[in-house]
């Protein structure tokens, strides 16, 4: 069974550009977590996306968005990039039952790691 | 905010020790679990304790949940240089939603 897949894996934007970050789920999971990570803040929930909806957001602004498509592939877009944006982007899958239980185990890539110039 | 606070930030010990991490939650929740991040690679996951289990044990690990202090463990025992890595504890709330809330990790050195 493959895993999750991030792409692209590194990439160089300067301030004000926008960037989207792709990620496939491992076949079957359809809840899709997106975590930023920076050595000052650790990991950060952005949100998380299950059946197209997104369910749950984290504390970021707007310029942080996202969606998920019927075959539960998931993208997320920052607008405006800004230095602080520089950091391991990080995609999490999960096999979220609508009916639970769940235990929320995530299954990662290998994250994305985007450099603002 | 993160839910989770590891202790300590750091750890450094010769192979064949035991290494112990310390994590701390602040609020009720469904599951506690414990994930290894190898240098800017994707986070793995180690073990999952439910809140109404005390003690788990997979292969070197051994992990514990204190509810009422809202705290676990983790202990690696007989460590390997091959599990430097940071560990992070991580917590499924019973409340806000599905989303599971990392802590700030700990970094772990194992010498050889």
């Amino acid at each position: 069974k493959a895993g999750v897949t991030q792409t692209p894996r590194y990439l160089i934007k300067t301030r004000g550009q926008q960037v989207t970050l792709s990620c496939s789920p491992i076949s079957g999971h359809r809840s899709v977590s997106w975590y930023q990570q920076t050595p000052g803040q650790g990991l950060q929930f952005l949100f998380e996306y299950f059946s197209e909806t997104q369910r749950n957001k984290g504390n970021f602004p707007g310029r942080f968005s996202g969606r998920q498509f019927s075959n539960s592939r998931s993208e997320m877009n920052v607008s405006t990039l800004e230095l602080g944006d520089s950091a391991l982007y990080l995609c999490a899958s999960s096999l979220r039952l609508a009916g639970g239980p769940n235990t929320g185990e995530l299954f990662f890539g290998e994250g994305s790691r985007l450099t603002v110039l | 905010s993160q839910q989770g606070e590891e202790d300590p930030q750091a750890l450094s010990i010769q192979e064949g020790e035991n290494a112990t991490m310390n994590c701390s939650y602040k609020t009720s929740i469904n599951n506690l679990q414990w994930y290894r991040q190898n240098s800017g690679r994707g986070l793995v996951h180690l073990i999952l304790i439910r809140s109404n289990e005390r003690e788990k044990h997979s292969g070197r690990l051994r992990v514990t949940l204190d509810t009422s202090k809202k705290s676990s463990s983790l202990l690696i025992t007989a460590s390997r240089a091959a599990d430097t890595a940071s560990y992070f504890c991580a917590t499924l709330g019973n409340t806000g939603g599905f989303k599971t809330i990392f802590g700030a990790g700990t970094r772990l050195f194992v010498k050889a």
